[in-house]
């Protein structure tokens, strides 16, 4: 067990819809990072965000969103779903933005299928 | 940018024999590197990291790579597989880019060990 919760572990919705996916850090921890995993893919790294504030963007479309609140828990919005969104989604936490040796402590995923 | 690219998306060996699983990174600054693994339906876990200490790393599970700036390489390798260790193993890059400090990773090796 990492200790970074996430749910829901799985979601069907429809092309169109729009979800919100829930993450909890490791107590302490003040970053939190989503990344998408695809077969075509593979694991890509979404958004980061430490202690409240964006830290840094990566592959994340304008149909995605995210924040994280005051008590550290993110969420990452997803809307006008298309069947390509279709894929497993993780949250990861580490204690700090950009100190430290960088190791991520990886949630066990929230599975999603557009149906 | 940093980047890693695995050698081989699927490898296979038989029960007691070693593993080597390959992987090479690109990187303008001195990289962190680490290795996780992922198994069926579970988030990724920690195999080891390199954090520019000791070239030789050792993790959990009997698993060690070793760290070759002139080949850029950060092979990992265990001298006898386990039918437990069938898995997904990902290489992975610490990004230095706009003071984010995600992971970026490698398309991933499947690991099959037989008996």
């Amino acid at each position: 067990d990492s200790g970074v919760t996430q749910t829901p572990k799985h979601l069907i919705t429809a092309t169109g819809q729009r979800v919100t996916l829930r993450c909890s850090p490791r107590s302490g921890d003040l970053s939190v990072y989503w990344y998408q995993q695809s077969l075509d893919q593979g694991l890509q790294f979404l958004i980061q965000y430490y202690n409240g504030e964006e830290r840094a963007k990566g592959n994340i479309l304008e149909r995605f969103s995210a924040q994280q609140f005051p008590d550290l828990h993110s969420e990452l919005n997803l809307s006008s779903l298309e069947l390509g969104d279709s894929a497993l989604y993780f949250c990861a936490s580490s204690p700090r933005g950009a100190g430290g040796t960088g190791e991520l402590f990886f949630g066990e995923g929230s599975r999603l299928t557009v149906l | 940018a940093q980047s890693v690219t695995q050698l081989g998306s699927h490898v296979s060996v038989s029960e007691g024999a070693l593993v080597l699983l390959r992987c090479n990174y690109s990187s303008s600054v001195p990289p962190y590197l680490f290795w996780y693994v992922q198994y069926p339906n579970q988030g990724l876990q920690l195999l080891l990291k390199y954090t520019s200490a000791a070239t030789l790393v050792k993790g959990i599970n009997g698993f060690e790579a070793e760290f070759k700036k002139s080949e850029t390489s950060f092979h990992l390798t265990k001298p006898s597989a386990h039918m437990s260790d069938a898995a997904e193993y990902f290489c992975a890059v610490r990004s230095f880019n706009q003071a984010g400090t995600a992971l970026i990773f490698g398309k991933g090796t499947t690991l099959s060990v037989s008996s």
